[in-house]
């Protein structure tokens, strides 16, 4: 079975510049969450999206934003990329989003340069 | 806020020296503790989820337990291949599924 799968796996952006993220989740699960790891640190919570609403948002600004699609994948966006946004951003996807466990994907590790 | 603190930061073990990892947190209601496992530059791989206090679960060489306070995950007679970042979180029931992770302590496990 396949797991959690991100695209791309490594990127570079410049400052000021605009990504997008993309995540499966494992098939069946219909919650996907992202994550932000800096070095160092565990993951941040940045958003929860289930059954293509959103179900949380983190501590994260306006420049962050996602989506769920009607198949459950799910997209991250970040506008306006900073030298602080460069991390690994990690996507999890659970059955229903709570009272079940959260598996992640193998990340997408962003560099702003 | 909710917070996970784990200590220590970081571990050096012999092969075979059996260590304790904590994990202590504060939540508004607690849903579940969840373990996991990091190798460098890879995603968590997901190792158990604690409900109540006394609850322990166990897999191979590692087992965890659960307070009302703290988590503790044992490694005994750890091997090489037991080196990775062990991270511990929690999820309230207020926060629908969010996870709110501490840092980590970084095992090494020398032959």
């Amino acid at each position: 079975d396949a797991g959690v799968t991100q695209s791309p796996t490594h990127l570079i952006k410049t400052r000021g510049q605009h990504v997008t993220l993309r995540c499966s989740p494992i098939s069946g699960h219909k919650s996907v969450s992202w994550y932000q790891q800096v070095l160092g640190q565990g993951p941040q919570f940045i958003f929860q999206y289930y059954e293509k609403e959103e179900r949380g948002r983190g501590n994260f600004p306006d420049r962050f934003s996602a989506r769920q699609f009607p198949n459950y994948s799910s997209e991250l966006n970040v506008n306006a990329l900073l030298l602080g946004d460069s991390a690994l951003y990690l996507c999890a996807s659970s059955l229903e989003g709570m009272n079940t466990e959260a598996f992640f994907g193998q990340g997408t590790r962003l560099t702003v340069v | 806020e909710d917070q996970v603190t784990q200590s220590p930061e970081a571990l050096r073990l012999q092969e075979g020296e059996s260590s304790s990892l904590n994990c202590s947190y504060t939540v508004s209601g607690l849903r579940g503790l969840f373990w996991y496992r990091q190798d460098p530059g890879k995603g968590p791989e997901f190792l158990f989820t604690l409900y109540s206090a006394g609850e322990e679960k166990e897999k191979e060489r590692l087992k965890a337990t659960l307070t009302k306070k703290e988590s503790f995950l044992h490694i005994t007679a750890p091997k090489p291949e037991d080196s990775a970042t062990y991270l511990c979180a929690v999820q309230a029931h207020v926060s629908w599924g969010k996870l709110q992770f501490g840092a980590g302590t970084q095992v090494v496990v020398t032959p």
